[in-house]
């Protein structure tokens, strides 16, 4: 089944604890990207990546790291998470601009 | 910071209504306007990708038009239907970027 995997759908972190969130895709798409969801704002981009080897910052980048070293995974990375990171997360995937996104199911971070 | 406008919020409507809603984007450096719709406790799955001045796509008793001269999209539901319960976001990409630019969504609610 064609389909974006996030890891862990559920976490919750204390400040400052390093920790990565998982996104893996079995579709081929060269597109990936991180988006947050928070009450009353849109998806904001976190980060993405055009191929491997190559990210960008989005609208949001402060505070966390990306990695594409494979076109399949494209991992989130909170080098010393703060309670703003409070937050559901997307990964999502494509083809390219022209395709609709495959959205992964989400992980919800809470850091206390 | 480019802004994507979602209109109206939320809205009630009853079985058999027919409705639709409105997504505002910039007019210049066009590139695409994606639709998809998000149930809750799932995530956003595609409906259209439109790159066109005045294409018009449908799928099934839902449409969409597009004016990127004026900078708007039109998302239409013909016979609302209690699972077409959702909210409905649009993203807008413009020519210079790989940035996919969410608006804050149409929460629909259908009253069987």
């Amino acid at each position: 089944e064609a389909q974006v995997t996030q890891n862990p759908r559920y976490l919750i972190t204390v400040t400052g604890k390093k920790l990565t969130v998982t996104c893996s895709q079995n579709m081929n798409h060269e597109y990936m990207s991180w988006y947050r969801q928070d009450p009353g704002l849109g998806l904001r981009q976190i980060y993405y990546s055009m191929n491997v080897e190559v990210t960008d910052k989005g609208d949001v980048p402060e505070g966390y790291k990306v990695s594409r070293k494979e076109k399949r995974n494209f991992p989130l990375i909170l080098e010393s998470p703060s309670p703003n990171q409070t937050s559901l997360y997307f990964c999502a995937s494509s083809f390219g601009a022209n395709y609709g996104y495959t959205f992964g199911s989400g992980t919800r971070l809470t850091v206390v | 910071i480019l802004n994507v406008e979602q209109s109206p919020q939320s809205l009630h409507v009853q079985e058999g209504d027919s409705t639709n809603f409105t997504c505002s984007f910039p007019s210049s450096n066009f590139y695409a306007l994606h639709w998809y719709r998000w149930e809750t406790a799932k995530s956003p799955e595609a409906l259209f990708v439109m790159t066109l001045n005045g294409d018009e796509k449908k799928k099934g008793r839902i449409s969409a038009t597009l004016n990127t001269k004026e900078g708007y999209s039109y998302l239409y539901i013909k016979g609302s239907q209690p699972e077409d319960s959702a909210t409905y976001l649009c993203a807008f990409r413009m020519d210079s970027s790989y940035k996919l630019i969410f608006g804050s969504g149409t929460r629909l609610l259908v009253r069987p």
